[in-house]
């Protein structure tokens, strides 16, 4: 079974913050995407990776970086943390144009 | 950008009774997906059915696409309390990324 785990499943941070989530993929598979889940907003992408060191912008990047060091290892960065970025964030993986695996999500609450 | 709608945005029903949720999306795909959320917790994905596919069955999970259309259905049959979820389809979105609906959330009734 494909396993994605995500580093906290609840997280409290202040305004201004820096904050990382990470995310991690036991199927060496080659694509990877971080999320935010809003109610009635759906899943909006934030960044995705193809490769080891690649990164593209998804729909809504304003506000986060990522990094791709390691194959299995994706991380959101949230530079300094503001109250709209309270949200559900969902990390997937995913191996060439087939379905994605999704981690547990981290809720994010910034105060 | 949001691809998919699906339709309706909330459906309750009774254990037994089947199930069926819409997606429409606007333009041309070369597959669609369909996902199950729980309650708080990460999507897991169902079904896949190509462009070239009409109908594809998983156990009590039947999906159809009309590429005239652009719409699919999912249809659980013989609902349980445990398909108690929320529902999002997904179209390809280029470079291997998807495009979610905003979901159907489901609820069955013991």
């Amino acid at each position: 079974d494909v396993k994605v785990t995500q580093s906290s499943r609840y997280l409290v941070k202040r305004t201004g913050e820096k904050v990382f989530l990470e995310c991690v993929q036991d199927m060496d598979h080659e694509n990877m995407f971080w999320y935010r889940q809003d109610p009635g907003l759906g899943l909006r992408l934030i960044y995705f990776s193809y490769d080891v060191k690649m990164k593209e912008k998804g729909d809504i990047p304003e506000g986060y970086s990522v990094s791709r060091e390691k194959k299995e290892r994706f991380s959101l960065i949230l530079e300094s943390a503001s109250t709209n970025q309270t949200s559900m964030y969902l990390c997937a993986s995913q191996r060439s144009i087939y379905e994605q695996y999704f981690g547990p999500g981290t809720r994010l609450t910034v105060t | 950008s949001q691809q998919g709608e699906e339709d309706p945005q909330a459906l309750s029903i009774q254990e037994g009774e089947n199930a069926t949720m819409n997606c429409s999306y606007k333009t041309s795909i070369n597959n669609l997906q369909w996902y199950r959320q729980n309650s708080g917790r990460g999507l897991v994905h169902l079904i896949l059915i190509r462009s070239n596919e009409r109908e594809k069955h998983s156990g009590r999970l039947r999906v159809t696409l009309d590429t005239s259309k652009k719409s699919s259905s999912l249809l659980i049959t013989a609902s349980r309390a445990a398909d108690t979820a929320s529902y999002f389809c997904a179209t390809d979105g280029g470079y291997n990324k998807l495009i979610f609906g905003a979901g159907t959330r489901l609820a069955v009734h013991p």
